[in-house]
Parts: structure tokens; C-alpha cells; sequence
């Protein structure tokens, strides 16, 4: 079992801030990391995969940065939406498809 | 990448009594995978469905409590056996594949099944 650890658990914010959480995961035989994005009652949507240290992948208002040496990786959100509210779930995948997923950050974006 | 359903989207049950949940892909898959996630807790794999052959259980989870059929390469089904109220928790269905032939593999999962055992 792979030990994923996402900090904070949860965290509110005002509509326009910016923000960032934190996953870290054990970086010996490192093979991929993934970031979901779980709304409640919908599907976990998957944001970014990432696997080269030093990787730094965008998409929107929404950026993820990669550190395989140290075993972390951060997820930023510029200008926070109330849309943006959602659970953001972290995975380290293992070569032979095993997952493991940290417990989450559940954000908050207040109007 | 793949679009999954699952039903039903939740249920509260009574304690001793046994719940089915349905997982169906719109394409074949080669894997899938039940996962459930507990109060606080992170999303933790059950086992991995095998199309043709017993389902691949992960430490802690017995076919008893958690059997799981595969009779094809679209659907699934997993049942939470004789509930106790430590089996509520929201309990989802995974397919792996990737958005292209050059992306790494993802797992596409369904909406979930929210379980309350009372």
C-alpha cells in the first residue's frame, strides 16, 4: 500500500482568491500522478496526469506542478469560481495500473 | 475515454439485508474496478473485476462480504453483503483506459452509489 497524504482536508475561500493544495506520495519507483476532480453526485473527473519531474501542466485557471525527487506535487487555482467548489483527489499510479488516492482537499469557493 | 452509469445513485438500507450495484461502460474494457470511500476516509480499492474469472480482492475485502461479477466487457456488478452500518459509504465503479494511444492510462469512473445502512 502506497501512503498518498492531500493537505489541507478542507479549505474555504472567497470568490477571486487564489489558491493551492498539496499531495504528497512516497517517490520511490514513482510511475504516475493523476489529479481528479470529484463534484458531488457526479463522476471524479480526471484533470491532469503527470509523470516527468519537473512537469508543470495547465488547463484553464487551474495548474498542477510536479516533484518526483521529493514526492509532491501542488494543485493552483488563480481567480477561485464558486464553481470550483469540488473535492480535489490526488492518485500515484504504479506500473501495473494500481491506484492509490490520498483522502482529498475539498474546497470551498465562497460567492 | 469512457462514459460509466452506475445504479442506484444511493440507497439506505437496513442493517443485515444485501444491496446490488450495477456498473455499465459504453465500451468494452478490458478492466474495471470497485472502489468505496468511507466517511474521512480515501478512495480505497475493493478489488478488480476479471471478465471470465473470480474478481482479484485487495487486503482486507473477502468475496463473502463483497462478491463481484464480470459476465462481459461492459458491465459489472458489485454486492455489499449482510450490512452492517461500517458499510455506508458512497461506493464507486472504475474502467481503465486512456484518451489517446499516446496518454498514459486513467481510470474513468462512475458517479457512485451512496450507501446508507441504518
Amino acid at each position: 500500500i502506497l501512503n498518498v497524504e492531500q493537505s489541507p482536508q478542507s479549505l474555504h475561500v472567497q470568490e477571486g482568491d487564489s489558491t493551492n493544495f498539496t499531495c504528497s506520495f512516497p517517490s520511490s519507483n514513482f510511475y504516475a500522478l493523476h489529479w481528479y476532480r470529484w463534484e458531488t453526485a457526479k463522476s471524479p473527473e480526471a484533470l491532469f496526469v503527470m509523470t516527468l519531474n519537473g512537469d508543470e501542466k495547465k488547463k484553464g485557471r487551474i495548474s498542477a506542478t510536479l516533484n518526483t525527487k521529493e514526492g509532491y506535487s501542488y494543485l493552483y487555482i488563480k481567480g477561485s469560481q464558486p464553481e470550483d467548489s469540488a473535492t480535489y483527489l490526488c492518485a500515484s499510479a504504479r506500473m501495473g495500473n494500481q491506484f492509490y488516492f490520498g483522502t482529498g482537499t475539498s474546497l470551498t469557493v465562497i460567492p | 475515454s469512457a462514459v460509466i452509469s452506475q445504479k442506484p445513485s444511493r440507497d439506505i438500507c437496513q442493517r443485515g439485508t444485501s444491496l446490488t450495484i450495477q456498473c455499465q461502460v459504453d465500451s468494452q474494457v478490458t478492466m474495471m474496478f470497485w472502489y468505496r470511500q468511507q466517511p474521512g476516509q480515501s478512495l480505497t480499492l475493493i478489488a478488480t473485476a476479471n471478465q471470465g474469472s473470480e474478481a482479484t480482492y485487495e487486503s482486507g475485502f473477502v468475496i463473502d462480504k463483497f462478491p463481484i461479477s464480470r459476465p462481459n466487457l461492459t458491465f459489472s456488478t458489485l454486492t455489499v453483503s449482510n450490512m452492517s452500518p461500517e458499510d455506508s459509504s458512497i461506493y464507486l465503479c472504475s474502467s481503465l483506459g486512456s484518451r489517446d494511444s499516446s496518454s498514459y492510462n486513467e481510470q474513468f469512473f462512475g458517479p457512485g452509489t451512496r450507501l446508507t445502512v441504518l
